[in-house]
């Protein structure tokens, strides 16, 4: 069975630094894209950037680049989004997901809660 | 940026059919996808390649596209299939991906 399985829930102080991550499990975690998402609270999807595990290629989102960075480590099948500095505004749910062919992201993670707060 | 407009809100009763549309100007290159979001859920795929059902997704949803616009249709809607609705495409260089901000379904 395919899985994406996320790190837990994170509370961090603004200004601190964070890693969070997606470990790929039930199939071959070198083949496919995988992308990260953000919903802040009461709000939409707003796609961040994607990565090839394979050769590490990664887009970002023009919103997005430049104030995340994304990472994979294809020997243990995981993705990471990490953040060097973190803002309140990053305070956001953020799920990571399988791009299955073109662009559709057919398989989801459940979703890392990051709460940034002094 | 390239963006997709969908409206905030549509409410239909039990039985009806609700449409929820999705713009774009790149829609004619690029296929949409549509996602079914509960509370407290992560997003689930409900229609792939503009009309595309995976397999697990019931009859009543469907998908069709007609020039810059993509129509999600949910046939015989029941209490269940209340929820947050997004598009989702790519821009026409097929660089960025995007959704759109959004559709909230109230089955009243």
């Amino acid at each position: 069975e395919v899985q994406l399985v996320q790190s837990g829930a994170e509370v961090k102080k603004p200004g601190e630094s964070l890693k969070i991550s997606c470990k790929g499990s039930g199939y071959s975690f070198t083949s496919y894209w995988i992308g990260w998402v953000r919903q802040m609270p009461g709000k939409g999807l707003e796609w961040m950037g994607i990565i090839y595990p394979g050769d590490s290629d990664t887009r970002y989102s023009p919103s997005f680049q430049g104030q995340v960075t994304i990472s994979a480590d294809k020997s243990i099948s995981t993705a990471y989004l990490q953040w060097s500095s973190l803002k309140a505004s990053d305070t956001a749910m953020y799920y990571c997901a399988r791009r299955d062919g073109d662009y559709v992201l057919g398989r989801w993670g459940q979703g890392t809660l990051v709460t940034v707060s002094s | 940026s390239y963006e997709l407009t969908q409206p905030p809100s549509v409410s239909v009763s039990p039985g009806q059919t609700a449409r929820i549309t999705c713009s774009g100007d790149a829609l004619p290159k690029q296929y949409a996808y549509w996602y079914q979001q509960k509370p407290g859920q992560a997003p689930v795929l409900v229609i792939y390649k503009d009309s595309e059902r995976p397999s697990g997704i019931p009859e009543r949803f469907s998908g069709s596209s007609s020039g810059t616009t993509v129509t999600l249709t949910i046939s015989g809607v029941q209490a269940e299939d209340e929820a947050d609705y997004y598009c989702q495409s790519a821009d026409s260089s097929g660089t960025y991906m995007v959704f759109g901000g959004g559709t909230k379904l109230t089955v009243l």
